[in-house]
C-alpha cells in the first residue's frame, strides 16, 4: 500500500523567502506525481505533474523535482508572496489511475 | 467552462438519514472519482469509475454507493448516515491523456449529527 508523507505539516515564512515543501512515498513504482494547491473551503487545483521518467518540472515560480529511487519529491516556490498562502498536497499516481495523497503542508506567507 | 460541479455545497444530516451527493463534469472525461477529506488528513478514495456503467471501490467504500449511467454524472449515495461520515467530499474527473491530471469540484461539506 502506497504511503505518502508530507513534512512539515505547517510552514510560516516572511514574504520574499523561498519555500521548500517535501513529499515522500513508499512505493517507487509510480506512474507520475502531482502537486496540488488547496485554498480554504475550495477544491484542489493541479499545479505540476511530473512523469516517472522526468527529474523535474517547472511552471513560473514553481519547480518540482522527483527522485523515484529515494521516494522523494520537492516543491520549490521562489520569492513567496502572500497569495501563495494555501495548503499544498502531493499525490502519487500508480498505474491504475488512482491517486494516493499526502496530508498536505499548510503554508502562510507573512506580508 | 464549468469543469466539475458538485451539489450541494453544505448539508446537515441526522443519523440514519440518506442523501445523494451530485457530481457532473462537462469535459467528456472517462474517469471520475469520489474522495473524502477529514481534518488534517489527505484525501481518501471512496469510489471511482472508468466509464459509463463501470464503477469500482476505492480505499474507504463502506457506507457509500455510486452509479454511472452517463459520462457526465457520477452521484454518490449515502445510506443510513453515521457521524463517521462527517467530512468534506470531493468529486474529480480526468481524461486518458495528460498523465491523469485530475480536476476537482469545490466540495460538499457534510455534517451528520
Amino acid at each position: 500500500k502506497q504511503e505518502v508523507t508530507q513534512i512539515p505539516a505547517a510552514l510560516s515564512v516572511p514574504e520574499g523567502e523561498n519555500l521548500v515543501l517535501n513529499c515522500s512515498f513508499t512505493d517507487s513504482a509510480i506512474y507520475n506525481l502531482q502537486w496540488f494547491r488547496q485554498d480554504p473551503g475550495k477544491g484542489l487545483t493541479s499545479l505540476l505533474l511530473i512523469q516517472s521518467s522526468q527529474r523535474e518540472q517547472t511552471s513560473g515560480r514553481l519547480n518540482a523535482s522527483l527522485d523515484k529511487s529515494s521516494g522523494r519529491s520537492t516543491l520549490y516556490i521562489a520569492a513567496s508572496q502572500p497569495g501563495d498562502s494555501a495548503t499544498y498536497l502531493c499525490a502519487v499516481n500508480l498505474y491504475d489511475y488512482k491517486l494516493s495523497f499526502g496530508a498536505g503542508t499548510t503554508v502562510t506567507v507573512r506580508a | 467552462n464549468a469543469g466539475v460541479t458538485q451539489t450541494p455545497k453544505f448539508r446537515i444530516l441526522k443519523i440514519g438519514q440518506s442523501m445523494t451527493l451530485q457530481c457532473a463534469q462537462d469535459m467528456n472525461h472517462n474517469y471520475m472519482y469520489w474522495y473524502r477529506q477529514d481534518p488534517g488528513m489527505g484525501l481518501k478514495l471512496i469510489y471511482y469509475s472508468v466509464g459509463a456503467g463501470i464503477t469500482d471501490k476505492g480505499e474507504v467504500p463502506n457506507g457509500y454507493n455510486v452509479s454511472r449511467s452517463t459520462t457526465e454524472d457520477f452521484p454518490l449515495r449515502l445510506e443510513l448516515a453515521a457521524p463517521s461520515q462527517t467530512s468534506v467530499y470531493f468529486c474529480a474527473s480526468s481524461g486518458t491523456d495528460g498523465g491523469n491530471i485530475q480536476y476537482f469540484g469545490a466540495g460538499t461539506r457534510l455534517s451528520v449529527l
